[in-house]
């Protein structure tokens, strides 16, 4: 198993670019969310997912929109990039939905928006 | 929703000493608790957890404990060596649910 896969690992933007995050797991965990890590402020839940067809916010949802058309991708659409958003994004999954499961975590990928 | 504190921020310690990390959260519904190990440049990985059935669990050199009256939880890590430098992050689940609410992190240097 691949397990949880990001690409791109490096991005660099300038303000007002769209792009999109792929995350994608082969585990075939119901449960797939993304996070945004800054410094000092820990991992914080951007939009997450408990099954193909079915997204929810997070604590940090504006800028970012998501789909969940299959159980294995999960992409992250940034709409406008602006400077607030250059941070290290990952993306996890985890079997259930129980909420017991280990969560785990994508390589990353670090964002820069100019 | 949940929220979770963690301290201390950072902390240093000789190796061979014990290191001890804290963590409080507001949920009482909680019933998740896991502490995931982050190091330079890589993705959080998960060390131990812990479920609000158990007040104590152990693996090796680490060991998790929590109080559920006072809501706090905290990691523990004797015998420490070079490689337990890392970022340490607790987390604490959202009832009924996978959304996990993560602590600030602690920055652990073992000083040789």
């Amino acid at each position: 198993n691949a397990g949880v896969t990001q690409t791109p690992k490096f991005q660099v933007l300038k303000t007002g670019q769209s792009m999109t995050l792929q995350c994608a797991q082969d585990m075939n965990h119901e449960y797939m969310s993304w996070y945004r890590q800054d410094p000092g402020m820990g991992l914080r839940l951007i939009h997450y997912s408990v099954g193909a067809g079915i997204t929810d916010q997070g604590e940090v949802p504006n800028g970012y929109n998501v789909s969940r058309s299959t159980t294995e991708d999960f992409p992250l659409r940034l709409l406008s990039a602006a400077p607030s958003q250059t941070s290290v994004y990952f993306c996890a999954s985890s079997l259930g939905t129980s909420g017991t499961n280990e969560q785990f975590f994508g390589p990353g990928t670090r964002l820069t928006v100019l | 929703g949940e929220n979770v504190e963690q301290h201390p921020s950072t902390l240093s310690v000789q190796e061979g000493d014990s290191a001890v990390i804290k963590c409080t959260y507001s949920d009482s519904a909680s019933n998740y608790f896991p502490w995931y190990k982050q190091e330079l440049g890589k993705r959080p990985q998960l060390i131990i957890d812990i479920r609000s059935n158990v007040g104590e669990k152990k693996d090796q050199r680490i060991a998790v404990t929590l109080n559920k009256t006072a809501k706090h939880f905290s990691l523990h890590i004797t015998e420490t060596q070079p490689e337990d430098s890392a970022v340490y992050f607790c987390a604490a689940n959202n009832f009924g649910n996978e959304k996990l609410t993560f602590g600030t992190g602690t920055r652990l240097t073992i000083i040789p």
